[in-house]
Formats: C-alpha cells, structure tokens, sequence
C-alpha cells in the first residue's frame, strides 16, 4: 500500500480483555516501530523490529505486551487482560532501512479505550 | 530518557515567527523533527545528523548544536496550516531507535 496502514482504528474493551492491534508497514520497509501516546503526550517507544527480528522490547510495560513480526512484514501488538492505564493511541512506524537515522513514516494509530 | 522540549505551548498570529527548543542530558547522534495535527498521525519535517547542519523547509529550518545536544525549530512567518504539535526526537546512536520528547502545542490564529 502507499502507506502505513494500521487497524483497527478503534477499539473498545472491557478491562481483563484480550486485544491485537495490526500494522501493515510500507512494502519493503525493513523496519517496524511501535509507540504508545496517551492522551497530549508524545510517543514513547514499546518496540522494534527489523525484519521478524524484535532487536529492542524494552519499551514494552508489561509482560502483557507482546508484539510480534513473524514474516518480517505485518505485525501485530497484542495487550493481554487490558487495563485502564493500557487507553492509548497505538502508533506504528516504519522505515526503509534497519534502524531510523531517516524518516519514520507513521500509521494513522489504533485508539484503544479500556472500560 | 526522553528529550526536553520549550515551550510547552504558544500561540501566534499569522505571519509571526516562532522558535521551539528541545534539549537533551545525553549526546545526541541525530535530531527529528516532527508535527502532528489533533487525531493524525506525525508527520516528518526533518532529521539533523551530528554535524551540526542547520536544514530548511520553506519557512521551516532548524539547528542542532551537539556539544550542546540542543536543536531548535524556526518558523518564519507563520500560517494557519502550522498549528498542530511540534515533538522532537532523539538517537543516541545511528540506526537506533527515536526518543521522543513531551511535545510543543503551536496555535497559529487570524
């Protein structure tokens, strides 16, 4: 596609509930970030891939978390027994090469509200 | 650790210029800049590599100074289309991941 497209758009879950948020990065962008940005905030970094490889998780705040890229393409972020504090916008970025050191070309994000 | 940025928000009227810190305690490989409207995704203005280039975007530049690890952000005679969130970014290291910092709220008014 021509650009980062991420799904869904929106979404609603009753705390306790499971959820997957998916990005489907530029074609033949090496490199895939997610971020979370709560409400006025900026985005702060959950994880990295490059290609399927997940080179830095360190942002992830859980064990509840979890991303992954399995064919080095889509990925998928899944948050397990949603809390309040998980009410976010999702955003998803790629890049062309491994690592930024150029644009980072973002997803429209995924805004996930916790009840 | 995340970047500093200044000011927190301002508001200018059209044709006014503006200028947005953002600083940080680590040495800096490179500074991005972008700008994110309310419920849109940000959008790239520009990366500054260590070297301490200063780039131009129409009436957009901006500066790095390493040995400081400041950049700022200049908008020259300002238009109704720049209001939005201004965040910078930050790499420590090439092909890192970005840092970004808490974000600078312009509102450009008539």
């Amino acid at each position: 596609g021509a650009g980062v497209s991420q799904s869904p758009r929106y979404k609603v879950a009753k705390r306790g509930q499971d959820v997957a948020l998916r990005c489907d990065p530029i074609s033949g962008h090496v490199s895939l970030f997610w971020y979370q940005q709560a409400l006025g905030q900026g985005p702060e970094f959950l994880t990295y891939f490059q290609n399927e490889a997940q080179l830095d998780k360190s942002g992830l705040p859980s064990d509840r978390f979890f991303a992954e890229r399995p064919e080095g393409s889509v990925s998928t972020l899944k948050i397990q027994r949603t809390q309040q504090e998980d009410s976010a916008v999702y955003l998803c970025a790629s890049t062309r090469a491994g690592g930024v050191t150029g644009e980072l070309f973002f997803g429209e994000g995924s805004r996930l509200t916790v009840l | 650790q995340q970047p500093v940025q200044s000011p927190q928000a301002v508001i200018l009227r059209e044709g006014e210029d503006a200028v947005i810190n953002c600083s940080s305690s680590k040495a800096l490989y490179s500074v991005h800049w972008y700008r994110q409207k309310h419920g849109e995704a940000p959008v790239f203005l520009m990366i500054l590599l260590k070297g301490g280039e200063q780039k131009g975007h129409d009436k957009i530049s901006a500066s790095f100074n390493e040995k400081k690890q400041q950049s700022s952000l200049y908008l020259t005679a300002s238009q109704l289309s720049y209001s939005g969130t201004y965040f910078c970014g930050t790499e420590t290291t090439s092909y890192d991941k970005v840092i970004f910092g808490p974000g600078t709220s312009l509102s450009v008014i008539p």
